[in-house]
Protein backbone atom coordinates (compact mmCIF):
# COMPACT_ATOMS: atom_id res chain seq x y z
CA UNK A 1 0.00 0.00 0.00
CA UNK A 2 1.11 3.49 -0.46
CA UNK A 3 2.41 5.34 2.04
CA UNK A 4 3.70 9.07 2.24
CA UNK A 5 6.18 10.44 5.49
CA UNK A 6 7.05 13.87 6.54
CA UNK A 7 8.96 15.03 8.63
CA UNK A 8 9.65 17.05 11.41
CA UNK A 9 5.78 17.05 13.03
CA UNK A 10 6.33 20.37 14.91
CA UNK A 11 9.74 23.03 14.07
CA UNK A 12 10.33 26.64 15.78
CA UNK A 13 12.58 28.40 13.81
CA UNK A 14 14.09 32.05 14.57
CA UNK A 15 13.25 34.55 11.28
CA UNK A 16 16.38 34.35 9.32
CA UNK A 17 17.43 30.75 9.56
CA UNK A 18 17.34 28.44 6.76
CA UNK A 19 14.10 25.47 6.08
CA UNK A 20 14.03 22.38 5.26
CA UNK A 21 10.98 19.82 5.06
CA UNK A 22 11.23 16.49 3.82
CA UNK A 23 8.47 14.32 2.14
CA UNK A 24 8.42 10.82 0.67
CA UNK A 25 6.23 8.70 -0.60
CA UNK A 26 6.22 4.63 -1.00
CA UNK A 27 4.20 1.90 -2.48
CA UNK A 28 4.38 3.98 -6.17
CA UNK A 29 6.71 5.06 -8.60
CA UNK A 30 6.35 8.17 -10.40
CA UNK A 31 3.90 10.24 -7.63
CA UNK A 32 2.87 13.73 -8.92
CA UNK A 33 3.92 15.34 -5.16
CA UNK A 34 2.63 18.67 -3.92
CA UNK A 35 2.91 21.16 -0.85
CA UNK A 36 0.60 22.88 0.71
CA UNK A 37 0.71 25.43 3.34
CA UNK A 38 -2.40 25.64 5.64
CA UNK A 39 -2.99 29.18 8.26
CA UNK A 40 -4.04 29.04 11.19
CA UNK A 41 -7.89 29.27 10.48
CA UNK A 42 -7.64 29.00 6.84
CA UNK A 43 -8.36 26.62 4.09
CA UNK A 44 -4.95 24.89 2.02
CA UNK A 45 -2.76 27.06 -0.11
CA UNK A 46 -0.79 25.28 -3.20
CA UNK A 47 2.60 25.86 -3.12
CA UNK A 48 4.35 23.79 -5.36
CA UNK A 49 3.69 20.72 -7.21
CA UNK A 50 5.92 18.31 -9.18
CA UNK A 51 4.88 15.89 -11.88
CA UNK A 52 8.68 14.43 -12.26
CA UNK A 53 12.20 14.30 -10.98
CA UNK A 54 13.52 18.01 -11.09
CA UNK A 55 10.05 19.18 -12.55
CA UNK A 56 8.99 21.85 -9.97
CA UNK A 57 5.76 24.28 -10.76
CA UNK A 58 5.15 27.51 -8.27
CA UNK A 59 1.81 28.69 -7.55
CA UNK A 60 2.10 31.70 -5.74
CA UNK A 61 5.29 33.25 -5.76
CA UNK A 62 7.56 33.79 -1.94
CA UNK A 63 9.69 33.21 0.10
CA UNK A 64 9.68 29.54 -0.72
CA UNK A 65 11.30 26.96 -3.06
CA UNK A 66 11.34 23.37 -3.56
CA UNK A 67 13.37 20.53 -5.32
CA UNK A 68 12.55 16.73 -6.34
CA UNK A 69 16.03 15.04 -6.01
CA UNK A 70 14.35 11.79 -6.53
CA UNK A 71 11.50 10.13 -7.67
CA UNK A 72 9.34 9.93 -4.59
CA UNK A 73 11.27 12.46 -2.65
CA UNK A 74 10.04 16.01 -2.40
CA UNK A 75 12.32 18.76 -0.46
CA UNK A 76 10.51 22.29 0.27
CA UNK A 77 13.11 24.80 1.80
CA UNK A 78 13.93 28.37 2.44
CA UNK A 79 16.97 30.20 3.08
CA UNK A 80 15.57 32.87 5.24
CA UNK A 81 12.64 32.51 7.05
CA UNK A 82 9.87 35.30 7.54
CA UNK A 83 7.41 35.96 10.73
CA UNK A 84 4.58 35.36 7.59
CA UNK A 85 6.30 31.80 6.80
CA UNK A 86 4.76 30.30 9.95
CA UNK A 87 1.91 27.72 9.28
CA UNK A 88 0.85 23.91 8.99
CA UNK A 89 2.82 22.63 5.69
CA UNK A 90 1.47 19.29 4.25
CA UNK A 91 2.83 17.06 1.56
CA UNK A 92 0.72 15.15 -0.52
CA UNK A 93 0.43 13.08 -3.27
CA UNK A 94 -1.59 11.99 -5.93
CA UNK A 95 -3.98 13.63 -8.87
CA UNK A 96 -6.52 16.36 -9.06
CA UNK A 97 -9.02 13.86 -10.29
CA UNK A 98 -8.87 10.59 -8.37
CA UNK A 99 -7.78 12.73 -4.76
CA UNK A 100 -4.78 13.55 -2.37
CA UNK A 101 -2.95 11.48 -0.04
CA UNK A 102 -1.55 13.70 2.65
CA UNK A 103 1.38 13.49 4.96
CA UNK A 104 0.36 13.96 8.79
CA UNK A 105 1.98 17.78 7.90
CA UNK A 106 5.19 19.53 9.93
CA UNK A 107 3.55 22.59 11.94
CA UNK A 108 6.20 25.73 11.76
CA UNK A 109 6.30 28.45 13.58
CA UNK A 110 9.04 31.21 12.93
CA UNK A 111 9.70 33.39 16.26
CA UNK B 1 -12.70 29.54 -13.08
CA UNK B 2 -13.53 27.21 -10.46
CA UNK B 3 -14.56 28.09 -6.87
CA UNK B 4 -15.67 26.35 -3.60
CA UNK B 5 -18.05 28.52 -1.04
CA UNK B 6 -18.85 26.14 2.58
CA UNK B 7 -22.00 27.45 4.17
CA UNK B 8 -20.77 27.89 7.79
CA UNK B 9 -17.32 28.16 9.59
CA UNK B 10 -18.57 26.29 12.41
CA UNK B 11 -21.16 23.17 12.50
CA UNK B 12 -22.44 22.09 16.46
CA UNK B 13 -24.59 19.14 16.35
CA UNK B 14 -25.92 16.73 19.16
CA UNK B 15 -24.40 13.12 19.31
CA UNK B 16 -27.38 10.90 17.20
CA UNK B 17 -28.09 14.19 15.33
CA UNK B 18 -28.21 14.31 11.46
CA UNK B 19 -24.90 15.70 9.97
CA UNK B 20 -25.45 18.30 7.23
CA UNK B 21 -22.21 19.98 6.12
CA UNK B 22 -22.87 22.69 2.96
CA UNK B 23 -20.71 22.58 0.06
CA UNK B 24 -21.46 25.47 -2.87
CA UNK B 25 -19.16 25.48 -6.28
CA UNK B 26 -18.82 27.05 -9.29
CA UNK B 27 -16.99 25.28 -12.68
CA UNK B 28 -17.04 26.06 -16.22
CA UNK B 29 -16.87 22.33 -16.88
CA UNK B 30 -18.30 19.27 -15.30
CA UNK B 31 -16.24 19.14 -11.84
CA UNK B 32 -14.90 16.38 -9.89
CA UNK B 33 -15.61 16.92 -6.35
CA UNK B 34 -14.53 15.66 -3.08
CA UNK B 35 -14.41 15.88 0.65
CA UNK B 36 -11.83 15.52 3.21
CA UNK B 37 -11.78 15.22 6.66
CA UNK B 38 -8.94 16.70 8.94
CA UNK B 39 -8.43 16.01 12.75
CA UNK B 40 -6.34 17.97 15.03
CA UNK B 41 -3.04 18.60 14.11
CA UNK B 42 -2.89 15.72 10.93
CA UNK B 43 -3.36 15.77 7.47
CA UNK B 44 -6.34 15.90 5.48
CA UNK B 45 -8.11 12.60 4.51
CA UNK B 46 -10.31 11.66 1.82
CA UNK B 47 -13.70 11.15 2.91
CA UNK B 48 -15.71 10.63 -0.67
CA UNK B 49 -15.35 11.77 -4.31
CA UNK B 50 -17.81 12.33 -7.26
CA UNK B 51 -16.01 11.97 -10.54
CA UNK B 52 -19.11 11.40 -12.40
CA UNK B 53 -20.39 8.14 -11.72
CA UNK B 54 -23.19 8.03 -9.27
CA UNK B 55 -24.72 11.50 -7.91
CA UNK B 56 -24.84 10.32 -4.39
CA UNK B 57 -21.56 8.63 -3.06
CA UNK B 58 -21.17 7.16 0.01
CA UNK B 59 -17.73 7.18 1.72
CA UNK B 60 -16.05 6.11 4.83
CA UNK B 61 -17.53 6.98 8.46
CA UNK B 62 -21.25 6.53 7.28
CA UNK B 63 -20.66 10.01 5.69
CA UNK B 64 -22.14 10.29 1.78
CA UNK B 65 -22.61 13.56 -0.17
CA UNK B 66 -24.71 14.04 -3.38
CA UNK B 67 -24.24 15.66 -6.73
CA UNK B 68 -26.69 18.21 -7.34
CA UNK B 69 -25.52 20.14 -11.08
CA UNK B 70 -28.69 22.10 -11.05
CA UNK B 71 -28.10 23.53 -6.98
CA UNK B 72 -24.55 23.26 -8.22
CA UNK B 73 -23.97 21.86 -4.50
CA UNK B 74 -22.27 19.06 -3.09
CA UNK B 75 -23.51 18.91 0.65
CA UNK B 76 -21.83 15.88 2.93
CA UNK B 77 -24.04 14.30 5.29
CA UNK B 78 -24.68 11.21 7.95
CA UNK B 79 -27.56 10.43 9.29
CA UNK B 80 -26.11 10.05 13.14
CA UNK B 81 -23.14 12.03 14.22
CA UNK B 82 -20.94 10.47 16.40
CA UNK B 83 -18.03 12.42 18.79
CA UNK B 84 -15.26 11.27 16.85
CA UNK B 85 -17.07 12.98 14.22
CA UNK B 86 -15.80 15.97 15.47
CA UNK B 87 -13.24 17.51 13.32
CA UNK B 88 -12.59 19.71 10.50
CA UNK B 89 -13.89 19.15 6.75
CA UNK B 90 -12.96 20.55 3.87
CA UNK B 91 -15.08 20.37 0.41
CA UNK B 92 -12.82 20.72 -2.65
CA UNK B 93 -13.58 21.18 -6.72
CA UNK B 94 -11.43 19.80 -9.49
CA UNK B 95 -11.43 21.47 -13.08
CA UNK B 96 -9.49 21.01 -16.23
CA UNK B 97 -7.99 23.95 -17.97
CA UNK B 98 -5.33 25.02 -19.92
CA UNK B 99 -2.73 23.94 -17.26
CA UNK B 100 -4.04 20.83 -16.87
CA UNK B 101 -6.39 19.85 -13.37
CA UNK B 102 -6.49 22.27 -10.60
CA UNK B 103 -7.75 21.39 -7.35
CA UNK B 104 -9.46 24.21 -5.14
CA UNK B 105 -10.41 23.53 -1.44
CA UNK B 106 -12.51 25.76 0.54
CA UNK B 107 -12.50 27.24 3.48
CA UNK B 108 -13.06 24.39 5.92
CA UNK B 109 -15.81 23.91 8.28
CA UNK B 110 -15.63 22.73 12.08
CA UNK B 111 -17.54 19.85 13.34
CA UNK B 112 -18.94 20.05 17.01
CA UNK B 113 -20.01 17.24 18.07
CA UNK B 114 -22.21 17.76 21.49
CA UNK B 115 -23.03 14.65 24.14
Amino acid sequence: SQTIHQWPATLVQPVGSPLSLECTVEGTSNPNLYWYRQAAGRGLQLLFYSVGIGQISSEVPQNLSASRPQDRQFILSSKKLLLSDSGFYLCAWGGTVYGYTFGSGTRLTVV
Amino acid sequence: AQSVTQLGSHVSVSEGALVLLRCNYSSSVPPYLFWYVQYPNQGLQLLLKYTSAATLVKGINGFEAEFKKSETSFHLTKPSAHMSDAAEYFCAVSEANTGGFKTIFGAGTRLFVKA
